[in-house]
């Protein structure tokens, strides 16, 4: 079984600081998506980082894949209140199964104003 | 419309009762997939169809769990004999095809008293 771990489960920032979440697994994924939730709506998708090693930026934030494909993080620069959310994290299958994706609990993040 | 939709979107039963959420994805989108969110948790995978078929309900967390896709569109969730453990948002979610980014609903939050 595939399983993913996020880290913080919780973070309750400042407006303008800047921010990390992690995610971590013993397994290699094919790719991995990050997604935000916000209360009463489905998860949209962030990004999708396919390489190890691949770095993508999209305005503050940066997603990192770790060179293994096992591991991934977000790095938000200078935090707004419109940030605030849930910061999930899930795992592509390999072949057979890349249809299935395996999640984290998620990071809650609180920026306050 | 352009988007999952879901409903419905909140629905409250006594234990006992059968329920079904009923998921229209997006037009012209083969897969489509059911997952489950406990309070506090990340998302767990339930069934994936492909077309009207669903290879894969390994997710599916017991025989009073099942799902259909008909006309490769609308599904729908079946639970019967409902239990305090099947409280928890359930969220559709399709691609165009399953190696491709998932679209999720906003979920219909499933409440047994």
């Amino acid at each position: 079984t595939q399983l993913l771990e996020q880290s913080p489960q919780f973070l309750s920032i400042q407006e303008g600081e800047n921010l990390t979440v992690y995610c971590n697994s013993s397994s290699v994924f094919s790719s991995l998506q990050w997604y935000r939730q916000e209360p009463g709506e489905g998860p949209v998708l962030l990004v999708t980082v396919v390489t190890g090693g691949e770095v993508k930026k999209l305005k503050r934030l940066t997603f990192q894949f770790g060179d293994a494909r096992k591991d991934s993080s977000l790095h938000i620069t200078a935090a707004q209140p419109g940030d605030t959310g849930l910061y999930l994290c899930a795992g592509e299958g390999g072949r057979g199964s890349n249809y299935k994706l395996t999640f984290g609990k998620g990071t809650l993040l609180t920026v306050n104003p | 419309g352009a988007g999952v939709s879901q409903s419905p979107s909140n629905k409250v039963t006594e234990k006992g009762k059968d329920v079904e959420l009923r998921c229209d994805p997006i037009s012209g989108h083969t897969a489509l997939y059911w997952y489950r969110q406990r309070l506090g948790q990340g998302l767990e995978f339930l069934i994936y169809f492909q077309g009207n078929s669903a290879p894969d309900k390994s997710g599916l967390p017991s025989d009073r769990f099942s799902a259909e896709r008909t006309g490769e569109s609308v599904s729908t969730l079946t639970i019967q004999r409902t239990q305090q453990e099947d409280s928890a948002v359930y969220l559709c979610a399709s691609s165009f095809i399953s190696n491709q980014p998932q679209h999720f609903g906003d979920g219909t939050r499933l409440s047994i008293l």
